[in-house]
């Protein structure tokens, strides 16, 4: 059964600091992993997904990086804003899409 | 090109009551899945459905719960005899086609509360 797990659970940080939020799961067998951005009382917003034949994905401030063979991903927010204060969610597919519990992210100003 | 359309934002039920919540999927998407969100907790995969099919449900609990998707109007999850612990945010998601190898669409979801 695939696990899911991300590390931290909450992150603080100053306004501009380069952060990464990392994903981990048991099943390397996986279709694609897909980072996702959750507001407040809001739904999911896709952010980036990595298929499982590429090793990263880049969209504008974001870098998402996937290592199948040891079960890792990593979102990497580079100059860190406070609008990017948000849960980040990493799930992974393959017969089903499992999700991590999220990252709560701050960004202070 | 609206997006995935969930309704009701909020619903509150008292216990034994029947949840009934919708999910229009985006424009040209037949595949819907429902996911719940408990406090503090990560998504749980719920169900999975094509127009007219139940595709996988291994997410669903045994009883009370039930899910359809039919040929004409929204996806439905429904809850009979809603107990405290269903109280969560309950998710619809819709992709255009089923091998996961496109991003899932989210709705804002339905945060049921059962007093």
């Amino acid at each position: 059964k695939q696990e899911v797990t991300q590390i931290p659970a909450a992150l603080s940080v100053p306004e501009g600091e380069n952060l990464v939020l990392n994903c981990s799961f048991t099943d390397s067998a996986i279709y694609n992993l897909q980072w996702f951005r959750q507001d407040p009382g809001k739904g999911l917003t896709s952010l980036l997904l990595i298929q499982s034949s590429q090793r990263e994905q880049t969209s504008g401030r974001l870098n998402a990086s996937l290592d199948k063979s040891s079960g890792r991903s990593t979102l990497y927010i580079a100059a860190s804003q406070p609008g990017d204060s948000a849960t980040y969610l990493c799930a992974v597919s393959n017969n089903d899409m499992r999700f991590g519990a999220g990252t709560r992210l701050t960004v202070k100003p | 090109n609206a997006g995935v359309m969930q309704n009701p934002r909020h619903l509150v039920r008292r216990r034994g009551q029947e949840a009934r919540l919708r999910c229009s999927p985006m424009k040209g998407h037949s595949h819907v899945y429902w996911y719940r969100q408990l406090p503090e907790e990560g998504l749980k995969f719920m169900v999975y459905l094509q127009k007219e099919n139940i595709i996988d449900e291994s997410g669903m609990p045994k009883e009370r719960f039930s899910a359809e998707f039919p040929k004409e109007g929204p996806s439905i999850l429904r809850i009979q005899q809603v107990v405290r612990g269903d109280s969560a945010a309950y998710f619809c998601a819709s992709s255009p086609r089923d091998n996961y190898n496109s991003p899932l669409h989210f709705g804002n979801g339905t945060r049921l509360t059962v007093t």
